[in-house]
C-alpha cells in the first residue's frame, strides 16, 4: 500500500540534544512538507521541499533543519536552538510542488516529541 | 495576508443530529479548499476538497461542503452524526499558486467535535 510513514511515533529528548524525525513516502510525490501542531494553533509549516535537493523555509523554520537527498525521504532535525520543541510533528506530501500548483497534501501519522 | 478562520473551537452534538462546521477565509481570488479530520494522536485524513466547478462537494464518511464565494466560506456539513465522527476538523486553504507562490496551505485552528450518545 502507498503511503507516508513517520518514525518514531514517540520521541523523548533531553534539553540541548538534537533529534531527527524520519518521514518516508512511497507515493512517488515530488513535494514534501513538515508541520508542527500545538493545541489550539492548527498546523504551522516548518519546511517544504518541491523537488529533490531543494527545500525552503516555512513560517517557523528557526531551530529546525531538513535535507532532501532522495525523493522518498525528508528527515527533519530539531536542533538545540529550538526553544520550545515539545509538539506533534506531521509530515505531508503532494504530487507536485512547483510554482503554480496547489495539490492535495496527504499526511503521515505524526511523531510526538517531548523534551524532558 | 491570507487567513483562515474556524470560529468554533469546540462543538457538541447528539448522535443522529445534523452538523455544520464553519470555515471562513480572507483572500481576493478563488482559493483551493480542503477539509481534513484528525483523530487523537493521529495524522490528518482528507475528507473533501474544492478546486473548481460545482460549489457543493461530496466527501467521504457522508460529509459535504459548500463553497460560497460571496461569504468567503466553505462550511462542512453532515445530516446525521455518528459517534465515530468525534474528532478534530481542520479547514485548509490553498491560495493562488501562480507566480512565485508554490501552493502553500494555510490551516484553520481546528474545531473539536464531541458526540453525545
Amino acid at each position: 500500500d502507498g503511503g507516508i510513514t513517520q518514525s518514531p511515533k514517540y520521541l523523548f529528548r533531553k534539553e540541548g540534544q538534537n533529534v531527527t524525525l524520519s518521514c518516508e513516502q512511497n507515493l512517488n510525490h515530488d513535494a514534501m512538507y513538515w508541520y508542527r501542531q500545538d493545541p489550539g494553533q492548527g498546523l504551522r509549516l516548518i519546511y517544504y521541499s518541491q523537488i529533490v535537493n531543494d527545500f525552503q523555509k516555512g513560517d517557523i523554520a528557526e531551530g529546525y533543519s531538513v535535507s532532501r537527498e532522495k525523493k522518498e525521504s525528508f528527515p527533519l532535525t530539531v536542533t538545540s536552538a529550538q526553544k520550545n520543541p515539545t509538539a506533534f510533528y506531521l509530515c505531508a506530501s503532494s504530487i507536485r510542488g512547483g510554482q503554480g500548483h496547489t495539490d492535495t497534501q496527504y499526511f503521515g501519522p505524526g511523531t510526538r516529541l517531548t523534551v524532558l | 495576508a491570507q487567513s483562515v478562520t474556524q470560529p468554533d473551537i469546540h462543538i457538541t452534538v447528539s448522535e443522529g443530529a445534523s452538523l455544520e462546521l464553519r470555515c471562513n477565509y480572507s483572500y481576493g481570488a478563488t482559493p483551493y479548499l480542503f477539509w481534513y479530520v484528525q483523530s487523537p494522536g493521529q495524522g490528518l485524513q482528507l475528507l473533501l476538497k474544492y478546486f473548481s466547478g460545482d460549489t457543493l462537494v461530496q466527501g467521504i464518511k457522508g460529509f459535504e461542503a459548500e463553497f460560497k464565494r460571496s461569504q468567503s466560506s466553505f462550511n462542512l456539513r453532515k445530516p446525521s452524526v455518528h459517534w465515530s465522527d468525534a474528532a478534530e476538523y481542520f479547514c485548509a486553504v490553498g491560495f493562488n499558486a501562480g507566480g512565485t507562490s508554490y501552493g502553500k496551505l494555510t490551516f484553520g485552528q481546528g474545531t473539536i467535535l464531541t458526540v453525545h450518545p
